[in-house]
């Protein structure tokens, strides 16, 4: 079975200022998407940014990057220029050949003055 | 820019009770599915659902639980006899028809609670 640790339970940042939170997962599959969500404390769900395992270049959104390291089975999650709004928790996620997203235990960021 | 919708926002039962939840999935979407989120847990994934059918689903899935599209546009989730450790958020989410692993847009959540 596929599992997704972030080991960061919690991070803060000072506005403007460079993040970056971790996300490691282990699965037997070649063929696999990754992604990260935001959940602000309104509790929706929102897609920050998706990578496909079988493309070596790192996804990029605006402001969010991330570092894939497929050996190393690493996703980690770079905000730059941290604005107060993105103050959530972050979840990495998986999904492989079944559609299913398993999830980390989240990271909650803090973005402070 | 098209969004899925559930309801209620807010549920609150009697323990033994049957519960449905709602939502309205992304209208040119076919892949479905639900997940929970127990306070301060993660997400985690309860059944997919394509061309009117269960693709796959959890341990937590058992037989209380229940899906069903019965029109259109509805996607249910169906708790028969509500237990207290069902209280959570319940998120649909839906994707697009172009695959798997395509984003899965989820809905605003439902929040449970059981008494």
């Amino acid at each position: 079975a596929q599992t997704v640790t972030q080991s960061q339970p919690e991070m803060s940042v000072q506005e403007a200022e460079t993040v970056t939170l971790s996300c490691t997962y282990d699965t037997s599959e070649s063929d696999y998407y990754l992604f990260w969500y935001k959940q602000p404390p309104s509790r929706q769900m929102i897609l920050v940014i998706r990578q496909e395992a079988y493309k070596q270049q790192n996804a990029t959104e605006n402001r969010f990057s991330v570092n894939f390291q497929k050996a190393a089975k690493s996703f980690s999650l770079k905000i730059s220029d941290s604005q107060l709004g993105d103050a959530a928790m972050y979840f990495c996620a998986y999904a492989g050949t079944a559609s299913k997203l398993t999830f980390g235990t989240g990271t909650r960021l803090q973005v402070t003055l | 820019e098209p969004e899925v919708t559930q309801t209620p926002s807010h549920q609150v039962t009697q323990m033994g009770q049957e519960v449905i939840l709602r939502c309205v999935p992304i209208s040119n979407h076919l892949y479905f599915y639900w997940y929970r989120q127990i306070l301060g847990q993660k997400v985690e994934f309860l059944v997919s659902f394509y061309n009117n059918e269960i693709s796959e689903k959890s341990e937590i899935f058992d037989d209380q639980f229940s899906v069903e599209r019965p029109d259109g546009s509805n996607f249910t989730l169906k708790i028969r006899s509500t237990k207290l450790e069902d209280s959570a958020m319940y998120f649909c989410a839906s994707s697009e028809p172009t695959g798997v692993n395509q984003p899965q847009h989820f809905g605003d959540g439902t929040r449970l609670s059981i008494l």
